[in-house]
């Protein structure tokens, strides 16, 4: 059972424009909410991450945007380009195991 | 500092038999996480090693086992391979606070 549920799959788009992932959780015991960057063949990297009582992050063209109450978080990148395409994961971890629980993934694609 | 070292890279085993992956985290980080990558299950977190002592435990059957070395160093077993184990093995070294996981760039692993 997937407890963070992330969308979209997959997602195209051209350069210069902005990538968005959602991903929405249920479980209130989590704590940490990483997202994590994969190219093929590579393990994932950790790219930004946000606590629960930050409502936004910002690093270069990446942003979080973290709704506690909605229990909702989502990746932003701005000005996409070719180079950000790759396999993005949210994750949550809990609180009492540190456990990372991953989103499915959102395969991104980047146009030129 | 030399990243997460993960080894062997590729390995192709028979249904039955077993196998031994090795994972040395970075340089002063002590706990180690394992996590199975496959594209129907995505990212699903096997276990944790802090200081020779498994910590956590995902829901896996008992034919996964794992191990920490006093150096840090970490093994996992899967033993009666099964087709379904095919995947890509991940491992992950956790910093100090456990605020952060760096991940390898894993083993795939083929069943056939």
């Amino acid at each position: 059972q997937q407890q963070v549920k992330q969308s979209p799959q997959s997602l195209i788009v051209q350069k210069g424009g902005i990538s968005i992932i959602n991903c929405a959780y249920e479980n209130t015991a989590f704590d940490y909410f990483p997202w994590y960057q994969q190219f093929p063949g590579k393990g994932p990297a950790l790219l930004i991450a946000i606590r629960p009582d930050v409502s936004e992050k910002k690093e270069g063209r990446f942003t979080i945007s973290f709704n506690k109450s909605a229990k909702q978080f989502s990746l932003h990148i701005m000005d996409s380009q070719p180079g950000d395409s790759a396999t993005y994961f949210c994750a949550a971890r809990g609180s009492n195991d540190y456990k990372l629980s991953f989103g499915a993934g959102t395969t991104v694609t980047v146009r030129a | 500092k030399a990243g997460v070292t993960q080894t062997p890279r590729y390995l192709i085993k028979t249904r039955g038999q077993q196998v031994t992956l090795s994972c040395s985290p970075i340089s002063g980080h002590r706990s180690v996480s394992w996590y199975q990558q496959t594209p129907g299950q995505g990212l699903q977190f096997l276990f944790e090693y802090f200081s020779e002592t498994q910590r956590n435990k995902g829901n896996f059957p008992g034919r996964f086992s794992g191990r920490q070395f006093s150096n840090s160093r970490s093994e996992m077993n899967v033993s009666t391979l099964e087709l379904g184990d095919s995947a890509l093995y991940l491992c992950a070294s956790i910093n100090t606070g456990r605020t952060e996981a760096f991940f390898g760039q894993g083993t795939r692993l083929t069943v056939v």
